[in-house]
This record gives C-alpha cells, structure tokens and sequence, in this order.
C-alpha cells in the first residue's frame, strides 16, 4: 500500500522549534519531489515547502522563509521539516504529499498537528 | 501568496448539478494549466480529484469534471450524492510563487 505517515507534531512555545519527520511507503520515494502542506483549524490549505528528489532545490512560502527548512533521506524513504522561530500563525495540521503528477498530489499523509502557545 | 478565491459554499439537491469556481490572475490559474481540485471530508486528508484542469485519477467517479476559461477555473459535481457533501480546494501552479490553493468551498448536498 502506498502511504505516508507524519509524525512530531506537539505543542511548542513562541520562538521555539519542533521537527517534523514523513516517512513514506510502498513507491520509490526518490522518485519524486515531495512537499508540506499545512492547514490551521478552521482554515483552508496552505503550500509550505517543496523539495526536489536529490535535495538540489528547495522552494518555501514567503511566511516561512528563514525559519523552515525542508529536507529529506532517500535510503530512509524520509522527509523533514525542521520548524524553528515558531509562531502562533504556524499552528496548523501539517501534511506531507506526494505529487503523483505535476503540481498536484495524489497521496497525503494523515497531518500532525502543531500547536504554538504559551 | 494570495490566495485563489472560491465562493465559500455551494448546494445543490441530489441529482443536480452544481459548479464551484476559483479564479486566480494570469499569473496562475491563466498562466498555466497546472489546476488541482481536492475533496476533503471533516478530519480527514485531502483527496486529489482534478489534476492539469480537467484529468481525474483513477478511481475518481467520472461525475466529477474540470475547466478552465481565462483566469477561472471550474469544478463541476453532476449527479449530487451525499457523500459528495465535503469541502473543496483548488490549487494552481503559481511560478516562482510556487504552489497557491483557493480558500475552499464547503458543498452541501440538501
């Protein structure tokens, strides 16, 4: 079966930092350029970060650049998201995805949530 | 990023037809034909239901259509069920501002 899976979610105060890991399973994950989507409570979804399948380029949205930073591991079918400088706008469930075909994906994780306040 | 606009809700009974719109700028949804169409239930992921504008994945009922005209983008649900009752989010490929999703449309199924 095809899946992704998040996990390292949590609740953080303002200005710290959490990491967020997806492991993906059942397809060859250096296959494809992997991205994090995310969505506050209530709220619809927000593209955060795409990376591409060797790691050479990475692409943020402009609310995050300078304080997140996507990453990955190929022999360990892993994706990261390293979230530092945190803020209450950053609360959100946070999804990985796999684009099954250009700019749109076809296979989600189930989200982690992460939750900034003190 | 701003966001792609989409009309909040949208209804339609059983059986009938109903289009959601998202409409972006020339430099998205005009700009390109890299329009997705997602469903998503209460709790859970997204679903991809429209990619490129108007193809579906495998296994997405053929009820489910896309177009595109000018800087709109267009999903339509015909032969309303009730479990198509969801919120739907559109996306496009957005250049160097990389990937930008509407604000979504709750669709209720009377």
């Amino acid at each position: 079966e095809v899946q992704l899976v998040e996990s390292g979610g949590g609740l953080v105060q303002p200005g710290g930092s959490l990491r967020l890991s997806c492991v993906g399973s059942g397809f060859t994950f250096s296959g494809y350029w992997m991205t994090w989507v995310r969505q506050a409570p209530g709220k619809g979804l927000e593209w955060v970060a795409t990376i591409k399948q060797d790691g050479s380029e990475k692409y943020y949205v402009d609310s995050v650049k300078g304080r997140f930073s996507i990453s990955g591991d190929n022999a360990k079918n892993s994706l990261y998201l390293q979230m530092n400088s945190l803020r209450a706008d950053d609360t959100a469930v946070y999804y990985c995805a796999r684009p099954g075909y250009y700019h749109a994906f076809d296979i989600w994780g189930q989200g982690t949530m992460v939750t900034v306040s003190s | 990023q701003s966001a792609l606009t989409q009309p909040p809700s949208a209804s339609g009974s059983p059986g009938q037809s109903v289009t959601i719109s998202c409409t972006g700028t020339s430099s998205d949804v005009g700009g390109y034909n890299y329009v997705s169409w997602y469903q998503q239930h209460p709790g859970k992921a997204p679903k991809l239901m429209i990619y490129e504008v108007s193809k579906r994945p495998s296994g997405v009922p053929d009820r489910f259509s896309g177009s595109k005209s000018g800087n709109t983008a267009s999903l339509t649900v015909s032969g309303l069920q009730a479990e198509d009752e969801a919120d739907y989010y559109c996306s496009s490929f957005a250049g160097s501002r990389g990937l930008i999703f509407g604000g979504g449309t709750k669709l209720t199924v009377l």
